[in-house]
C-alpha cells in the first residue's frame, strides 16, 4: 500500500474553497486515490475516487496531476457542516490487500 | 438497506472480562475489517478478512481474535479486556471488484475500567 502524507489540520472560513493535498510518491500503476470524510462519533464515509486528471461529483472535486504522485481534494464554498477529518487512501481498485488509513486532515470551518 | 450493522453501540467492561463485538453486512461483500480509533487519533486496522474462512492480522492485532464463518458476519473478540482497549471500534466492508468504496458501521464505544 502506498504511503500517504497529508497536513494534520487546516482552518478555513465559511464560504471559502478548501484544497487538501495528499502526497503519495510511491503510488503504483494500478492504485486508485480515494477520499473519505469522518464526522465526530461517526464512521468514515466515501467522498470521491479517481485515477487521473479530474473527477467531480456533487460534493467535491479531485485533481490528480499527470505523475499521480499527489492529489488534491477540493471542497467548494465550505460550511460549518464540512468540519470533519478527511482521509486520503491510495490502494488498488479491488484485490485482496488490507486497507489502512493515514492520520487524515482535520478541517475546522470557522464562522 | 441495512449496510454494516454493529452491536452493541456502547459497552462497559471490567478489566479481564471477555466480550464479542458483532458485525454484519448485507451487501455480500468479500472484504471485512475491524478498526479501532482512539480519541483524536486516526483509524488503526486490527484484523481483516477477504472471505469466509480467511482472516489476517492488521496493524494492532494483539488482544483481539476474529473469525469469518459466513460472508455476512465478522465478530471481534476481546479475550481479556484491558484499559488500553478503551476505544471506538468500527467494522467496515467492501466489495473486492468494485474499487475502494468502503462502508463503515456506526461504531461501538467500549470502555474498560
Amino acid at each position: 500500500l502506498a504511503k500517504t502524507t497529508q497536513p494534520i489540520s487546516m482552518d478555513s472560513y465559511e464560504g471559502q474553497e478548501v484544497n487538501i493535498t495528499c502526497s503519495h510518491n510511491n503510488i503504483a500503476t494500478n492504485d486508485y486515490i480515494t477520499w473519505y470524510q469522518q464526522f465526530p462519533s461517526q464512521g468514515p464515509r466515501f467522498i470521491i475516487q479517481g485515477y487521473k486528471t479530474k473527477v467531480t461529483n456533487e460534493v467535491a472535486s479531485l485533481f490528480i496531476p499527470a505523475d499521480r504522485k499527489s492529489s488534491t481534494l477540493s471542497l467548494p464554498r465550505v460550511s460549518l457542516s464540512d468540519t470533519a477529518v478527511y482521509y486520503c487512501l491510495v490502494a488498488p481498485s479491488g484485490g485482496y490487500q488490507k486497507v489502512t488509513f493515514g492520520t487524515g486532515t482535520k478541517l475546522q470551518v470557522i464562522p | 438497506n441495512a449496510g454494516v450493522t454493529q452491536t452493541p453501540k456502547f459497552q462497559v467492561l471490567k478489566t479481564g472480562q471477555s466480550m464479542t463485538l458483532q458485525c454484519a453486512q448485507d451487501m455480500n461483500h468479500e472484504y471485512m475489517s475491524w478498526y479501532r480509533q482512539d480519541p483524536g487519533m486516526g483509524l488503526r486496522l486490527i484484523h481483516y478478512s477477504v472471505g469466509a474462512g480467511i482472516t489476517d492480522q492488521g496493524e494492532v492485532p494483539n488482544g483481539y481474535n476474529v473469525s469469518r464463518s459466513t460472508t455476512e458476519d465478522f465478530p471481534l473478540r476481546l479475550l481479556s479486556a484491558a484499559p488500553s482497549q478503551t476505544s471506538v471500534y468500527f467494522c467496515a466492508s467492501k466489495a473486492q471488484q468494485l474499487g475502494n468504496t468502503i462502508y463503515f458501521g456506526e461504531g461501538s464505544w467500549l470502555t474498560v475500567v
